[in-house]
């Protein structure tokens, strides 16, 4: 069965220092999406992409944070200056359409600690 | 606002008996929901969704009810197993158009003792 892959699956970086998460999502789907998941806490929607550009994102989508299909299967999320509250797991989605009944499926998602 | 350090609700259940795990949403314009299955050290993996037309799907060992009325999801797990122990989202799409930002719920930890 397809799936969305993660890499890498643990980040560790130095605060203030740039990270770039990647994902390659399922091929035939068109929209793609990026969560995370504060240990202990809910997951959270930070954006959305289809069509080479943003369709929505959250309020914690600040300016520090970037989001880029550079070729046809990757996908990623850059984040500028990393702060420790970035410290979290990092998913990738992606579906096959942007219609709200679609289901979004996930990656394993990245760990990224911020020291 | 959110709680930080969430304690998640936790059912724990026999090898074999029949699993219920509710979640409460709270928007009324939410069209489509979807239970999750996150296991440790991996990401939310699709079990089943329904659309805001339908009260009741299933699917394979696992239905979802949907009671709009009092804005409640429940998810069944029939004849539970040892590899149902994760922990289960339900999560809402917002509705109006939007193009599929998910509102996950707290999460319910789901143990299966064998």
């Amino acid at each position: 069965e397809p799936e969305v892959t993660q890499t890498p699956s643990h980040q560790v970086t130095q605060m203030g220092q740039e990270v770039i998460l990647r994902c390659v999502p399922i091929s035939n789907h068109l929209y793609f999406y990026w969560y995370r998941q504060i240990l202990g806490q809910k997951v959270e929607f930070l954006v959305s992409f289809y069509n080479n550009e943003i369709s929505e994102k959250s309020e914690i989508f600040d300016d520090q944070f970037s989001v880029e299909r550079p070729d046809g299967s990757n996908f990623t999320l850059k984040i500028r200056s990393t702060k420790l509250e970035d410290s979290a797991m990092y998913f990738c989605a992606s579906s096959l359409s942007g219609q709200s009944n679609q289901p979004q499926h996930f990656g394993d998602g990245t760990r990224l600690s911020i020291l | 606002g959110e709680s930080v350090g969430l304690h998640l609700p936790t059912l724990s259940v026999q090898e074999g008996d029949n699993s219920i795990i509710n979640c409460a949403y709270s928007n009324s314009a939410s069209d489509y929901f979807i239970w999750y299955k996150q296991e440790s050290g991996k990401g939310p993996q699709f079990i089943i969704d329904i659309r805001s037309n339908m009260d009741k799907r299933q699917g394979q060992r696992v239905t979802v009810l949907l009671n709009k009325t009092v804005k409640h999801l429940s998810l069944q797990i029939a004849a539970t197993q040892p590899g149902d122990s994760a922990v289960y989202f339900c999560a809402e799409n917002r509705g109006g158009g939007s193009q599929g930002n998910l509102i996950f719920g707290k999460g319910t930890k789901l143990s299966v003792k064998p």
